[in-house]
């Protein structure tokens, strides 16, 4: 299996404030990566596909950037709305893995 | 516009049988491409990648629970059947079934996601 690994698992921050989440994989999964978001009570929502493509509707302060086993998820300048769960998720092996989540909170 | 719902038992005994169903609209699984995947979260925990059917009908399932899970698909219902046998407590979660996005070059993703559907498992 390939196993993800995000960091931090949580972190408290200021609307405003730039917010960079990386994910780990076991293996070299090239740009196989994509990232969601997850807000308290609602199905996650796709934001990045392969490792650095904004899903349709989402807006431009989500980045993603990496390759290999490296790689992030940035928010430029944290909006209200942002905080939530995002987990990582590789499509590198069709046994898909999801990391275990970096939850956003309100500092 | 797609669309996916999930429906099944809230409530089930273990040792017993889970059967889910996803029913979807806007696509079809004859098409080639196109996925249809479960996903499941237990409370206040991360979310866990369960299984995957194909409009070939190729399946991959999660290596730890491959032995308990059965998923099939009905395409001239629009739905996908996820079947979990001998269930136990640790099985309660929300679960999610989610249509499969092929991104040509860079493997897939789950783009649309039903709204889950909680199942507890006690007696």
């Amino acid at each position: 299996d390939i196993q993800m690994t995000q960091s931090p698992s949580s972190l408290s921050t200021s609307v405003g404030d730039r917010v960079t989440i990386t994910c780990r994989a076991s293996q070299n999964i090239g740009r196989y990566l994509n990232w969601y978001q997850q807000k308290a009570g609602k199905a996650p929502n796709l934001l990045i596909y392969a490792a650095s493509s904004l899903q349709s509707g989402v807006p431009p302060r989500f980045s993603g950037s990496g390759s290999g086993t490296e790689f992030t998820l940035t928010v430029s300048s944290l909006q209200p709305e942002d905080f939530a769960t995002y987990y990582c998720q590789q499509s590198y092996s069709n046994l898909y893995t999801f990391g275990q989540g970096t939850k956003v909170e309100i500092k | 516009q797609i669309t996916l719902k999930e429906s099944g038992p809230t409530l089930v005994k273990p040792t017993q049988t889970l059967t889910l169903t996803c029913t979807f609209s806007g696509f079809s699984l004859s098409t080639s491409g196109v996925g249809v995947g479960w996903i499941r979260q237990p409370p206040g925990k991360a979310l866990e990648w369960l299984a995957l059917i194909y409009w070939d009908d190729d399946k991959r399932y999660s290596p730890s629970l491959r032995s308990r899970l059965t998923i099939v698909k009905n395409t001239s219902k629009n739905q996908v059947v996820l079947t979990m046998t001998n269930v136990d407590p640790v099985d309660t979660a929300t679960y999610y079934c989610a249509h499969r996005r092929s991104i040509s070059g860079y493997g897939d993703a789950l783009d649309i996601w039903g709204q889950g559907t909680m199942v507890i498992v006690s007696s």
